[in-house]
């Protein structure tokens, strides 16, 4: 079990490109989560799938955000036109809803819009 | 909004004694809570969670503690120890076990002085 991964680690792009992060989830895990984090606050709720469907979705996730998990393993999330209000720690976490609950984190991309 | 409430963005404690972390909130339809860990440059880690049908829960040196009438909960650790230096994240629920996305505090950073 190698835990949660995320790549890349840190990401800095100017405003106006597009970004695109990708999150391994532990292998058995069926749920997968996306979450932002700026300074000074708590991880935010951005949308989840479970397997391949996408099941909920923030009112933070606007237009210019995607995210998608086509084989129901990886998830990639993209970010269209980046502004510097993207700017923050994007986390990734899994679980498995056939038993404890609890969401298991990935260490973050750490997204710098310049 | 917020509807998971840390009000205390910072806590020092003395190694060996009782930290205490507070955590209130506003949203009845929570039934499940949680209490992450977070190191710098790491995801949050899972500490320990309580069920709403439950007042306390116990795992080792952590205790977590809920009133549900009051909208609060307590993590308790005892004894404190260095290692536990890090920032406290709550977490809330309205789904069974927290399968949902998760609605977090801005975080506690505790402090353990040697």
């Amino acid at each position: 079990d190698t835990g949660v991964s995320q790549d890349p680690r840190h990401k800095i792009t100017k405003r106006g490109q597009n970004v695109t992060f990708r999150c391994d989830p532990i292998s058995e895990h069926n749920r997968l989560y996306w979450y932002r984090q700026t300074l000074g606050q708590g991880p935010e709720f951005l949308t989840y799938f479970q397997n391949e469907a996408q099941l909920e979705k923030s009112r933070l996730l606007s237009d210019r955000f995607s995210a998608e998990r086509p084989k129901g393993s990886f998830s990639t999330l993209e970010i269209q036109r980046t502004e510097q209000g993207d700017s923050a720690m994007y986390l990734c976490a899994s679980s498995f809803t056939g038993g404890r609950y609890e969401q298991f984190f990935g260490p973050g991309t750490r997204l710098t819009v310049l | 909004d917020q509807q998971v409430k840390q009000n205390s963005p910072s806590l020092s404690v003395q190694e060996g004694r009782i930290s205490i972390l507070n955590c209130d909130y506003t949203n009845s339809m929570f039934d499940y809570f949680l209490w992450y860990k977070k190191y710098p440059a790491e995801g949050p880690t899972f500490l320990i969670s309580i069920s709403s049908i439950k007042d306390k829960n116990e795992d080792g040196r952590f205790t977590v503690f809920l009133n549900k009438s009051a909208k609060h909960l307590s993590l308790h650790i005892v004894p404190s120890q260095p290692g536990d230096s890090a920032v406290y994240f709550c977490a809330a629920s309205a789904s069974e076990g927290g399968a949902d996305g998760l609605t977090f505090g801005k975080g506690t950073h505790l402090i353990i002085q040697p």
